[in-house]
């Protein structure tokens, strides 16, 4: 099983739909969760982390399920600048204080007009 | 406050030759990392360096590359011999070593094609 796994995609949606990633993650001892977004040929950036409790930020909600060791992203409203592709990224454990995160393949986003 | 910065953008080389990459973090930042990311791929941690030190180089081809960090700031990461499979984009990040802060920034990454 891979560490952190995601849908690669694509999906193809028009502006204005509610669209969802979801990500599952190997180690249950992971505490740090995150959404990178990755525009084509550019680099990766923190769109958001996430939290036990969930949360959200504008059109964007993430949430987080320990039990079942899966992360999701939810989109509402896509723009057409919502195109890209979305990183789940989380913590390893194994490193102890060095931070090194574990990184999915990214699923890949079109919006469409 | 100036991002991370890495050069050359682009770069493309024959297999067998070498090649070096430059990174300059974000000042204060003292963890450095390199990946490797290969187009369709996540970014792979090649080497993690705390300051000076080299944490994690787990998953770095010891018989070609290697990076250094001398003075704790900017970072050079070299190969030698390239191999084609070695085309990819490589991105150098940065990070503050604050407790409980994972967040990366990434520099904008040099694109290596070997041919």
């Amino acid at each position: 099983r891979k560490e952190v796994e995601q849908d690669p995609g694509p999906f193809n949606v028009p502006e204005g739909a509610t669209v969802a990633f979801n990500c599952t993650y190997s180690n249950s001892a992971s505490q740090s969760f995150f959404w990178y977004r990755q525009d084509c040929r550019k680099e990766p950036k923190l769109l958001m982390s996430v939290y036990s409790s969930g949360n959200e930020d504008g059109r964007f909600t993430a949430q987080l399920n320990r039990a079942s060791q899966y992360i999701s992203l939810l989109i509402r409203d896509s723009k057409l600048s919502d195109s890209a592709t979305y990183l789940c990224v989380v913590n390893d454990p194994n490193a102890g204080n060095n931070r090194k995160l574990i990184w999915g393949l990214g699923t890949s986003l079109a919006v469409n007009p | 406050e100036a991002g991370v910065a890495q050069s050359p953008r682009y770069k493309i080389i024959e297999k067998r030759q070498s090649v070096a990459f430059w990174c300059n973090p974000i000042s204060g930042h003292a963890t450095l990392y390199w990946y490797q990311q290969i187009l369709g791929q996540g970014p792979k941690l090649l080497i993690q360096f705390q300051n000076n030190g080299v944490v994690d180089d787990s998953q770095l081809p010891k018989d070609r590359f290697s990076a250094e960090r001398l003075k704790g700031v900017d970072s050079t990461l070299k190969i030698q011999p390239a191999k084609l499979e070695d085309s990819a984009v490589y991105l150098c990040a940065s990070s503050q070593r604050l407790a409980g802060n994972y967040e990366q920034y990434f520099g904008p990454g040099t694109r290596l094609t070997v041919t």
